[in-house]
C-alpha cells in the first residue's frame, strides 16, 4: 500500500530537549516536504527537498532541520524546542514538485 | 512571495445542495498549478482537485468542480449535491515549478442533515 507514514504521532516534551520526527514512503518520491498547521494560519511549510542531497527553506524553517541522505527518508529535527513550536506536522510526498502530494497521518507536538 | 487568502473561515450547507468556497491568489507567476484539499475530523489531507494554470478548462472531479480566474486570480471550489461525508476543512494551494507550496487559511465546511 502507498503510503507515508510519521512517527510519532502524538508527543510531548519539555523545552530544550532535542527531538526528530520521522518521515518516510514508499513510492519512491522525489520531492518531500514539511508543514506545520496551526489554527487560523491554515498549513504552512517549514521545508522541502527536490531529491536526495537537496534540501530548502519553506516559508517557516526557524527552529528546524531537515535531512535527505535516502529517497524514502525526510526527517524533521528540533534541536532546542520551544512552546511556539507546538503544533500539528505533516510531512508530505509526491513524484514531482507540481504533482498530488500525499500526506502522512500528522504528528500532534507539545513543547512545554 | 505567493500568498492565498480564504475569505470565509466558515460555512454551511443542507444536505443536497450546492455550496462555493473563495479562494484568490496572489503571484508574479505565469505557469503554476493550484489544489483544494480537504481536511476531516481524521485530520487525514485529501486530495480534491488540481488545476493547472495553462488550461483555461475548468477542472471537475464527481460532483466537485472550480471556477479558475486567472486574470482575477481567483480558485473557487463547487461542491454539487453536498453529502454528509463532505463535512471537513477544506484549503486552498498554490504551487510553481521552485517548490515552495502555499496554503490558505482554510475553510470550516459543516453540511448539515
Amino acid at each position: 500500500e502507498a503510503q507515508v507514514t510519521q512517527n510519532p504521532r502524538y508527543l510531548i516534551t519539555v523545552t530544550g530537549k532535542k527531538l526528530t520526527v520521522t518521515c518516510s514512503q514508499n513510492m519512491n518520491h522525489e520531492y518531500m516536504s514539511w508543514y506545520r498547521q496551526d489554527p487560523g494560519l491554515g498549513l504552512r511549510q517549514i521545508y522541502y527537498s527536490m531529491n536526495v542531497e537537496v534540501t530548502d527553506k519553506g516559508d517557516v524553517p526557524e527552529g528546524y532541520k531537515v535531512s535527505r541522505k535516502e529517497k524514502r527518508n525526510f526527517p524533521l529535527i528540533l534541536e532546542s524546542p520551544s512552546p511556539n513550536q507546538t503544533s500539528l506536522y505533516f510531512c508530505a510526498s509526491s513524484n514531482g514538485v507540481v504533482n498530488i502530494q500525499y500526506f502522512g497521518a500528522g504528528t500532534r507536538l507539545s513543547v512545554l | 512571495a505567493q500568498t492565498v487568502t480564504q475569505s470565509q473561515p466558515e460555512m454551511s450547507v443542507q444536505e443536497a445542495e450546492t455550496v462555493t468556497l473563495s479562494c484568490t491568489y496572489d503571484t508574479s507567476e505565469n505557469n503554476y498549478y493550484l489544489f483544494w484539499y480537504k481536511q476531516p475530523p481524521s485530520r487525514q489531507m485529501i486530495l480534491v482537485i488540481r488545476q493547472e494554470a495553462y488550461k483555461q478548462q475548468n477542472a471537475t472531479e464527481n460532483r466537485f468542480s472550480v471556477n479558475f480566474q486567472k486574470a482575477a486570480k481567483s480558485f473557487s471550489l463547487k461542491i454539487s449535491d453536498s453529502q454528509l461525508g463532505d463535512t471537513a476543512m477544506y484549503f486552498c494551494a498554490f504551487i510553481w515549478s521552485y517548490g515552495k507550496l502555499t496554503f490558505g487559511q482554510g475553510t470550516i465546511l459543516t453540511v448539515h442533515p
